[in-house]
C-alpha cells in the first residue's frame, strides 16, 4: 500500500493567515492525488484533484502543488469556514489510501 | 445534483454481517463508480472498495475476504455487505460516487452524509 504523511498533524492559525500543508507518499503516485476537507460530524468535501485541479466550487484561496511524492495544499487567506481537518488522498494504484489528517483550528 | 444516503442497522453484533445500503437521487446509477469509505471514531479515512454501474468491483485487501459491494440500477442503490464484524468495524461509514475526469482522475465527487455503526454485543 502507498503510504502518506502529512504534516503537520495539527496546526493553529488565524483568520487572514496562509497555511501550508505537507503531503508526502510512500512512492511516486504522479499527479494522482486529491485533497478533502472535513468538518466534524460530517462528510469529507473534495477540494482539489489531480494535485492541483480546484474542484468545481471551491473557493479559489486554496490551491495544490506537487507532484511524485512531494505534494503541498496552501490556503491563502485563512476564513472562519475553513477551520476543519484537511486529508490527502492518492489514487495512483489500489488500495487508494489518505494521509492520517491535518487538523487545522483557531489561534 | 445527486444526493446519497447511508441506511441500515445502527448497532450490529460481533461476529454478524453489517449490511448498508446507499441510496441515490438526482442522479444516474448506470454511469461512474460507487465507493464506501469508512473513518472509526476519532480516526482517519478508510477506502473499503468499489463497484463500477457495470458491477466490477475493487476492494480494500484489508478487508477484501469479508466484504461484498454491489449495484441494484433498478433501485438506483449500491450495497455494502461485511461479514464476521468485530468491534474495530466500529466506524462512520460513508458511501459516495467516484467519477472519472479525463486524465484517469477519480475524484470523490459526492458523498452521503454518513451513517455510524457499532459493532457490540
Amino acid at each position: 500500500d502507498i503510504q502518506l504523511t502529512q504534516s503537520p498533524s495539527s496546526l493553529s492559525a488565524s483568520v487572514g493567515d496562509r497555511v501550508t500543508i505537507t503531503c508526502r507518499a510512500s512512492q511516486a503516485v504522479n499527479h494522482y492525488l486529491a485533497w478533502f476537507q472535513q468538518k466534524p460530524g460530517k462528510a469529507p468535501k473534495s477540494l482539489i484533484y489531480g494535485a492541483s485541479t480546484l474542484q468545481s466550487g471551491v473557493p479559489s484561496r486554496f490551491s495544490g502543488s506537487g507532484s511524485g511524492t512531494d505534494f503541498t495544499l496552501t490556503i491563502s487567506s485563512l476564513q472562519p469556514e475553513d477551520f476543519a481537518t484537511y486529508y490527502c488522498q492518492q489514487y495512483r494504484s489500489f488500495p487508494y489510501t489518505f494521509g492520517q489528517g491535518t487538523n487545522l483550528e483557531f489561534k | 445534483q445527486v444526493q446519497l444516503q447511508e441506511l441500515g442497522p445502527r448497532l450490529v453484533k460481533p461476529s454478524e454481517t453489517l449490511s448498508l445500503t446507499c441510496a441515490v437521487s438526482g442522479g444516474s446509477i448506470n454511469s461512474d463508480y460507487w465507493t464506501w469509505v469508512r473513518q472509526p471514531p476519532g480516526k482517519g479515512l478508510e477506502w473499503i472498495g468499489y463497484v463500477f454501474y457495470r458491477g466490477i468491483t475493487t476492494y480494500n485487501p484489508s478487508v477484501e475476504s469479508r466484504v461484498t459491494i454491489s449495484v441494484d440500477m433498478s433501485k438506483t442503490q449500491f450495497s455494502l455487505k461485511l461479514a464476521s464484524v468485530t468491534a474495530a468495524d466500529t466506524a462512520l461509514y460513508f458511501c459516495a460516487r467516484v467519477r472519472e475526469q479525463p486524465g484517469g482522475h477519480a475524484v470523490f465527487d459526492s458523498w452521503g452524509q454518513g451513517i455510524l455503526v457499532t459493532v457490540s454485543a
